[in-house]
């Protein structure tokens, strides 16, 4: 069974750093591209980024490019998102999913983790 | 970036109605096109990918259509549980974008 469990929500401040992680099962970890998605309160998703847990190739949304580092250890079937320096407008849930194979949808996620950047 | 815009915002139906909702494309996509069902507090979940195939364990009562920039989501009879909102996503273009989503409640 693919399983993704991210880890625990964060409480950060202003320009803290921050990095969360997404840890796979049930799968070939390296397999699969691997993805991170932002849902803002009350809004719709948005992709972020995606990655190649074989080679760490990685593709950016633009609007996200500069923003967050996302990197994968295959070696623990672990991927991860991360942020030098949060902002207040970073608060919103992020979800890990994998990406498919036919017309690469995500066709399974992550429970979701809670970011809350406040001073 | 490839915007997806789908309608209505929102729609208050009955259990046991035909529920149809639409995506356009402002961009061909292909058949690289995917439905999702989020429930609150959730993560969403895939149901449909490339335009018309369901995704295991989803039940029959859902059914996609369309290409290059029309798509529809179709619940044929809807039930308790899938009061919900849905969202359309293109695969086909980095950015990957979705739609806005379609809120489904119950009348």
């Amino acid at each position: 069974e693919v399983q993704l469990v991210q880890s625990g929500a964060e409480v950060k401040k202003p320009g803290e750093s921050l990095k969360i992680s997404c840890e796979a099962s049930g799968y070939t970890f390296s397999n699969y591209w691997f993805g991170w998605v932002r849902q803002m309160p009350g809004k719709g998703p948005e992709w972020m980024a995606i990655i190649n847990p074989r080679d760490s190739d990685t593709r950016y949304n633009p609007s996200f490019q500069g923003q967050v580092t996302i990197s994968a250890d295959k070696s623990i079937n672990t991927a991860y998102l991360q942020w030098s320096s949060l902002k207040p407008s970073d608060t919103a849930m992020y979800y890990c999913a994998r990406q498919g194979v036919t017309v690469q949808p995500f066709d399974f996620w992550g429970q979701g983790t809670l970011v809350t950047v406040s001073s | 970036d490839v915007q997806m815009t789908q309608s209505p915002s929102s729609l208050s139906a009955s259990v046991g109605d035909r529920v149809t909702i639409t995506c356009r494309a402002s961009q061909s996509v292909s058949n690289y096109l995917n439905w999702y069902q989020q429930k609150p507090g959730k993560a969403p979940k895939l149901l449909i990918y490339a335009a018309s195939s369901l995704q295991n364990e989803v039940p029959s009562r859902f059914s996609g259509s369309g290409s290059g920039t029309e798509f529809t989501l179709t619940i044929s009879s809807l039930q308790p549980e899938d009061f919900a909102t849905y969202y359309c996503q293109q695969s086909y273009y980095l950015p990957r974008t979705f739609g806005q989503g379609t809120k489904v409640e119950i009348k």
